[in-house]
């Protein structure tokens, strides 16, 4: 069975200082991983994907996300914040690209001036 | 990419009535699943719902409560019965094509 925690509920940071979202995985196979960002009273929308290939994954807004294995780890970082980036962020697991996907609880971030 | 809609949009409802929620798609998809959102929460896999068979639901939700119809590779329908305030929550529906799609959700609030 797959399952996702996000360790933080809420991350407060200061603008133009590094952000850090945790997430942990447990999977029986090699797992596909995501991370997707809500704005308030907005859609889902994907930040980046996992899918076994660069263990570095690169993805919109200056996020980027590193798959490590052996911590069952997929944290998702960005070098400076920006006010805009304060939202809700969901780390999410699939066994495989194509199946049903598990969200994890969610780390709202916010950005103090 | 897959564009997908959700009608209504959002909806306010009495106890004890039941909605159906419709989702259509833009390209043909075998499975389509459906989620709940419920106020400050995360995202709940409620059921897969496959063309042709009936849907499988997830732990915690059962056909009489949320019935479920597929009737073709585009489109799904959610009905939430005998509704109470608890059931107030954000329904989306969703499917992957190369990646998950979400729509736009329902917002239900019973009073």
């Amino acid at each position: 069975a797959q399952s996702v925690t996000q360790l933080d509920s809420h991350v407060s940071v200061s603008e133009g200082t590094p952000v850090l979202l945790r997430c942990n995985y447990s999977s029986s196979y090699s797992p596909s991983l995501f991370w997707y960002v809500q704005h308030p009273n907005k859609g889902l929308q994907l930040l980046l994907k996992y899918t076994s290939a660069a263990t570095l994954v690169k993805g919109i807004n200056g996020f980027e996300a590193e798959f490590k294995k052996s911590e069952t780890s997929f944290h998702l970082t960005k070098p400076s914040a920006h006010m805009s980036d304060a939202a809700e962020y969901f780390c999410v697991v699939s066994e495989n690209p194509a199946s049903k996907i598990i969200f994890g609880s969610g780390t709202r971030l916010s950005i103090r001036p | 990419s897959a564009v997908i809609s959700q009608k209504p949009s959002r909806d306010i409802c009495q106890r004890g009535t039941s909605l159906t929620i419709q989702c259509q798609v833009d390209s043909q998809v075998t499975m389509m699943f459906w989620y709940r959102q419920q106020p400050g929460q995360s995202l709940t896999l409620i059921a897969t719902a496959n063309q042709g068979s009936e849907a499988t639901y997830e732990s915690g939700f059962v056909i009489d409560k949320f019935p479920i119809s597929r009737p073709n590779l585009t489109f799904s329908t959610l009905t939430v019965s005998n509704m109470s305030p608890e059931d107030s929550s954000i329904y989306l529906c969703s499917v992957h094509v190369r990646q998950q799609f979400f729509g736009p959700g329902t917002r239900l609030t019973v009073l």
